[in-house]
């Protein structure tokens, strides 16, 4: 399986812009990327995906650089309820394998 | 609340026994998957069911096994336990594409070896 690589943690202020990055040099060309977040104590849940061209959601955009080795997640304005471990993961179907993710701490 | 149910909410039991887990997808989802959430190992994936039929394993132990039913809801079995088998399991669904990308989680089932 393709790997990804993020940071451990980030912080961000609330209302304020945050760009989650994920570096995936070893990308296969079927291989889509999967954004999910797990908020405390909860399951995980779906945030985003895409394969080549950016994508928008109600709850956040994907940005993909153009040789597709990595990829940003963006939350447009961070609220509290957006802090929780955000994961990155390269699959060409729907099996996921985490990995460890990011934390994300949003300050008041 | 994501339509996906499982139950119980949690469990103890002591090792060598034998426990089922049972998870109910959200309505029309053919595909069912089992994740396992422990400290040190993380959110690892287990099995994934699409209508009835086994579509791909991860790190699922021997001792472990799953089945989906004609009415789409899923059983974890998981036998012989361990300390080590204590975690969160999480069951997921998604739609009645094979290739729908949305997974929708549970709550999950905490379970708890002694």
């Amino acid at each position: 399986d393709a790997k990804t690589t993020q940071p451990n943690s980030m912080e961000s202020n609330e209302e304020e812009p945050v760009h989650l990055p994920c570096n995936h040099s070893t990308i296969s060309g079927t291989d889509y990327i999967h954004w999910y977040r797990q908020l405390p104590s909860q399951g995980p849940e779906y945030v985003i995906h895409g394969l080549t061209s950016n994508v928008n959601n109600r709850m956040a955009s994907l940005a993909i650089a153009e040789d597709r080795k990595s990829s940003t997640l963006i939350l447009h304005r961070a609220t509290l309820r957006d802090a929780a471990v955000y994961y990155c993961i390269l699959s060409p179907n729907n099996d996921m394998r985490f990995g460890a993710g990011t934390r994300l701490t949003v300050k008041p | 609340d994501s339509g996906v149910t499982q139950t119980p909410k949690h469990l103890i039991t002591a090792t060598g026994q034998r426990v089922t887990l049972r998870c109910s997808p959200r309505s029309g989802d053919l595909s069912v998957y089992w994740y396992q959430q422990s400290l040190d190992q993380g959110l690892q994936f287990l099995i994934h069911y699409y209508n009835g039929e086994e579509r791909a394993k991860g790190n699922i132990l021997e001792r472990f096994s799953a089945q989906q039913f004609p009415d789409l809801h899923s059983e974890l079995n998981l036998s012989s336990l361990e300390l080590g088998d204590s975690a969160l399991y999480f069951c997921a669904s998604s739609g009645t594409d094979e290739k729908t990308y949305e997974q929708y989680f549970g709550p999950g089932t905490r379970l708890t070896v002694t």
